[in-house]
This record gives C-alpha cells, sequence and structure tokens, in this order.
C-alpha cells in the first residue's frame, strides 16, 4: 500500500524557536491532513489541504501542500509548550475516504 | 455534546481471550474506522465500515473482527489469533458528505497479560 514518511521523526526545540515536519510520499497525495495528538491522548484534526501548492495558516501554524502533491510540511512559528504532542499528516488513499496515516513528527518545546 | 465514546479505556487480555472494545458515536455518521497505534509509531487501519452491516479490511486485519449493526456502534474484537495485540486502538468517524477529517475516541489501551 501507500507509504507516507515523514521528517523528522523527533525535534527538541526552545521555546520561540520555529519547527518544520515534512511529510512525503513517492505516489500523489489526495486530500492531505493533519493531526495533533497530545502525549496520551487521541489525534485531532487539524486542516485538510486539496490542491497542489496551497497554503493554509491557522494563527503560528502554516500548512502547505507541493506542486506535485506528493509531499507537505507543517510551519510552527515561536513555538511554545502547548504545540507539545506529535504531528501526524495523513492521505485519503483509495475508496470509503480511508486515510493513511504518516509516521508522526514528536514535537517537544523547552523552556 | 456530539462525539465517540470508547470504552474502556484500559483493558488488560489474558493469553487466549478474546476482548470486545467499544465504539459509540451520536455524531450521525455514516463512516466508522478502527485503527492500531503502537508506542512511537503512526496508525494502521484495521477495519472501517461505510455503511450498516457493511465493513472492510484494512491493511491489518488478521485476527481482529467487527460488527456494524447499527449506525451509531462499530465494536472491535481482539481475537485470541492474534498475536500481538498491546496497543492503542482509535475509532474514528466521519460524515459521509463531506470530509472535514476524522473525529476520534479517547482511545483503548489494550495490554496483555
Amino acid at each position: 500500500g501507500q507509504q507516507v514518511m515523514q521528517i523528522p521523526q523527533y525535534q527538541h526545540v526552545q521555546e520561540g524557536e520555529d519547527f518544520t515536519t515534512y511529510c512525503n510520499s513517492s505516489t500523489t497525495l489526495s486530500n492531505i491532513q493533519w493531526y495533533k495528538q497530545r502525549p496520551g491522548g487521541h489525534p485531532v484534526f487539524l486542516i485538510q489541504l486539496v490542491k497542489s501548492g496551497e497554503v493554509k495558516k491557522q494563527k503560528r501554524l502554516t500548512f502547505q501542500s507541493g506542486e506535485a502533491k506528493k509531499n507537505s510540511s507543517l510551519h510552527i512559528t515561536a513555538t511554545q509548550t502547548t504545540d507539545v504532542g506529535t504531528y501526524f499528516c495523513a492521505a485519503i488513499t483509495g475508496g470509503g475516504n480511508k486515510l493513511t496515516f504518516g509516521t508522526g513528527t514528536q514535537l517537544k518545546v523547552e523552556l | 455534546d456530539g462525539g465517540i465514546t470508547q470504552s474502556p479505556k484500559y483493558l488488560f487480555r489474558k493469553e487466549g481471550q478474546n476482548v470486545t472494545l467499544s465504539c459509540e458515536q451520536n455524531l450521525n455518521h455514516d463512516a466508522m474506522y478502527w485503527y492500531r497505534q503502537d508506542p512511537g509509531q503512526g496508525l494502521r487501519l484495521i477495519y472501517y465500515s461505510q455503511i450498516v452491516n457493511d465493513f472492510q479490511k484494512g491493511d491489518i486485519a488478521e485476527g481482529y473482527s467487527v460488527s456494524r449493526e447499527k449506525k451509531e456502534s462499530f465494536p472491535l474484537t481482539v481475537t485470541s489469533a492474534q498475536k500481538n495485540p498491546t496497543a492503542f486502538y482509535l475509532c474514528a468517524s466521519i460524515s459521509g458528505i463531506e470530509n472535514y477529517g476524522y473525529t476520534f475516541g479517547s482511545g483503548t489501551r489494550l495490554t496483555v497479560v
């Protein structure tokens, strides 16, 4: 099946630094979605990117899809301790709105 | 408030036992999904159902079974055939009309003792 890779696997930053996670696939990603999972919690939907080269912003978070729709990125400006968690990208694969999830990037923010 | 309820939150299973994880939603969503998450890993699809009385296997269905007798309910049974069942199990749903992302339940942590 389709594989979706994310890098880096882990990222430690000081509060106030920026953070970026990248999502890559060898095949075209359809309806790219991003989720955040707090430690001990469940994934929470953040946003969906449908078009190639699309950019969407949510406060300090910027989501972008690549021109060929084989990659996507999430950038957080000036991280805060509330940003701690694991960020997953996902894409719809096949019928039934099935999502294939990326491997995730775990973000830790230190004061 | 609308949402997805998973129970129990923690479950301990002995070797050779079947256990059933509950997933109930009051969102009136058509499609429901079961994912498995291992520590430090992504989510892998076990089974999904788009309508009542119909379901399909996901990527790792072996050792699991499901039913969808009601729109609101999608229970998952972890059978004794599942050799490594210790994991975090997440149930999710979406509306069949417009996909604005999955709504997840709070999960069930299953441990084999």
